[in-house]
């Protein structure tokens, strides 16, 4: 099948530790993308990827980390300086340069940091 | 930086009834997309709208796309209970790959 996967689903960590949350994905896709939701907001975009070794920041980047050493793949690691890290990431990917650029999700990471 | 909007954010309607949402961008954009998030989960695609005067329908589910006055709305026709949800609104900038989502509408369809 198809699809995206991010892992794992639920994520609690201490203050101070840095984490980093796993996505894949198997449609091809050239772009990735990911963004955080806090509670009863829409999605703000952290990092994305167009290309294998090459990423681009989003609109809120202070404190994330990335990279891109494969296509599948495209891991996010939450530092210890990002002041306010509790939140539900959602990794996304889609095609670049042709198509319809939809983005489709992955079942996203919820993560507590205490 | 491309903003959207949306409106209402919260809406509480009788099964059967019909209600639109609204969403506004303030920027020239060519293609809007709509999505279902359920609770806790993440989000399911449900329209792609790539041109002026687009229209698309999925059962009681009905986009459209006015890129002139920038602005799609999404028309629930005789909702029903299945359709409670958040419903976000994602405008792509043009000739950038990048999405600006609207802050959702969390739509509870009461029996």
């Amino acid at each position: 099948d198809g699809g995206i996967t991010q892992s794992p689903k639920y994520l609690f960590r201490k203050e101070g530790q840095n984490v980093t949350l796993s996505c894949e994905q198997n449609l091809n896709h050239d772009a990735m993308y990911w963004y955080r939701q806090d509670p009863g907001q829409g999605l703000r975009l952290i990092y994305y990827s167009q290309i294998v070794n090459d990423f681009q920041k989003g609109d809120i980047a202070e404190g994330y980390s990335v990279s891109r050493e494969k296509k599948e793949s495209f891991p996010l690691t939450v530092t210890s300086a990002q002041k306010n890290p509790t939140a539900f990431y959602l990794c996304a990917s889609s095609n670049w340069g042709q198509g319809t650029y939809e983005q489709y999700f992955g079942p996203g990471t919820r993560l507590t940091v205490t | 930086e491309l903003k959207v909007e949306q409106n209402p954010l919260f809406l509480s309607m009788q099964e059967g009834k019909n209600y639109t949402i609204y969403c506004n961008y303030s920027t020239t954009s060519d293609r809007l997309y709509w999505y279902r998030q359920d609770p806790g989960k993440s989000l399911e695609s449900l329209f792609v709208l790539l041109s002026n005067g687009a229209v698309k329908q999925e059962g009681r589910l009905m986009a459209s796309l006015d890129t002139k006055a920038r602005l799609s709305t999404l028309h629930i026709t005789a909702a029903v209970h299945d359709l409670s949800a958040t419903y976000f609104c994602a405008v792509g900038q043009t000739g950038a790959n990048n999405l600006f989502f609207g802050t959702g509408t969390r739509l509870t369809v009461i029996p």
